[in-house]
C-alpha cells in the first residue's frame, strides 16, 4: 500500500518561478490537506479539501493555490515563489473525521533562492 | 496565536526511563487530541489519541493523559527505547466543523543508551 505519495521529494526554485506539488492517496479518503513545516513553528495548515470538489483556506494560504483534481489527487501550486516559502511541505489525507488521524506523505523539501 | 503549544523544544531521557512530553492548548472547543511521531526525512505518523470525554488512553508503552481543566495533555512513554528518538507533535481538533488538525511546535526526544 503506497498510502500518500508526494512528488517531487526535493526542489530548488528561483524567486518568481512557479511550480506544482503533487499529492495522491490510494486509501479512498475523503479529506486531504497541505501543511508546511518550519523550524519552531510546527505544522501549519495551508489549504484543505474536506471532500472532492471543495477546497478551503487554512492558517497560511497566501501565495498558494490548490486543486482537488479528483478524490485521489490534491495539488498545491506556487504561482510566484518567494524565499519565505522555503519549507518542507506535507500532504495528508483522512477518513473525514480528524480524530481518526491523518496519513501523511513523506514530504517535499522546497528551497527558494 | 498559537492554539496548541509545546513549550519544550527538546527532551533527553535515558533508555529504560520514562519520557514525558507535554502539550498545552488554549481553545476549549477542541474535542480530540492526538500525538504524532516524526523521524527525519519522513512524514509524521499517528501514535495515539484521546477524546475529551476521557482523561487517559493507553496503548502499549504509550499513555496519553488529558487534564481539561488545565487545558493540558501529556504523553508518557515507558520504558523509553532508542527507537523512540524522534520529534513528537501534539495536535487537536474540533468535533464539529471542518475537523482540521492544529499542531504544536514539536518536541525532539532523544533517548540515550
Amino acid at each position: 500500500n503506497a498510502g500518500v505519495t508526494q512528488t517531487p521529494k526535493f526542489q530548488v526554485l528561483k524567486t518568481g518561478q512557479s511550480m506544482t506539488l503533487q499529492c495522491a492517496q490510494d486509501m479512498n479518503h475523503n479529506s486531504m490537506y497541505w501543511y508546511r513545516q518550519d523550524p519552531g513553528m510546527g505544522l501549519r495548515l495551508i489549504y484543505y479539501s474536506a471532500s472532492e470538489g471543495t477546497t478551503d483556506k487554512g492558517e497560511v494560504p497566501n501565495g498558494y493555490n490548490v486543486s482537488r483534481l479528483n478524490k485521489r489527487e490534491f495539488s498545491l501550486r506556487l504561482e510566484s515563489a518567494a524565499p519565505s516559502q522555503t519549507s518542507v511541505y506535507f500532504c495528508a489525507s483522512s477518513e473525514g473525521a480528524a480524530n481518526y488521524g491523518y496519513t501523511f506523505g513523506s514530504g517535499t523539501r522546497l528551497t527558494v533562492v | 496565536d498559537q492554539q496548541v503549544k509545546q513549550n519544550s523544544p527538546s527532551l533527553s531521557v535515558q533508555e529504560g526511563r520514562i519520557s514525558i512530553l507535554n502539550c498545552d492548548y488554549t481553545n476549549s472547543m477542541f474535542d480530540y487530541f492526538l500525538w504524532y511521531k516524526k523521524y527525519p526525512a519522513e512524514g509524521p505518523t499517528f501514535l495515539i489519541s484521546i477524546s475529551s470525554i476521557k482523561d487517559k488512553n493507553e496503548d502499549g508503552r504509550f499513555t496519553v493523559f488529558l487534564n481539561k481543566s488545565a487545558k493540558h495533555l501529556s504523553l508518557h512513554i515507558v520504558p523509553s527505547q532508542p527507537g523512540d528518538s524522534a520529534v513528537y507533535f501534539c495536535a487537536a481538533s474540533k468535533k464539529q466543523g471542518a475537523q482540521k488538525l492544529v499542531f504544536g511546535q514539536g518536541t525532539r526526544l532523544t533517548i540515550n543508551p
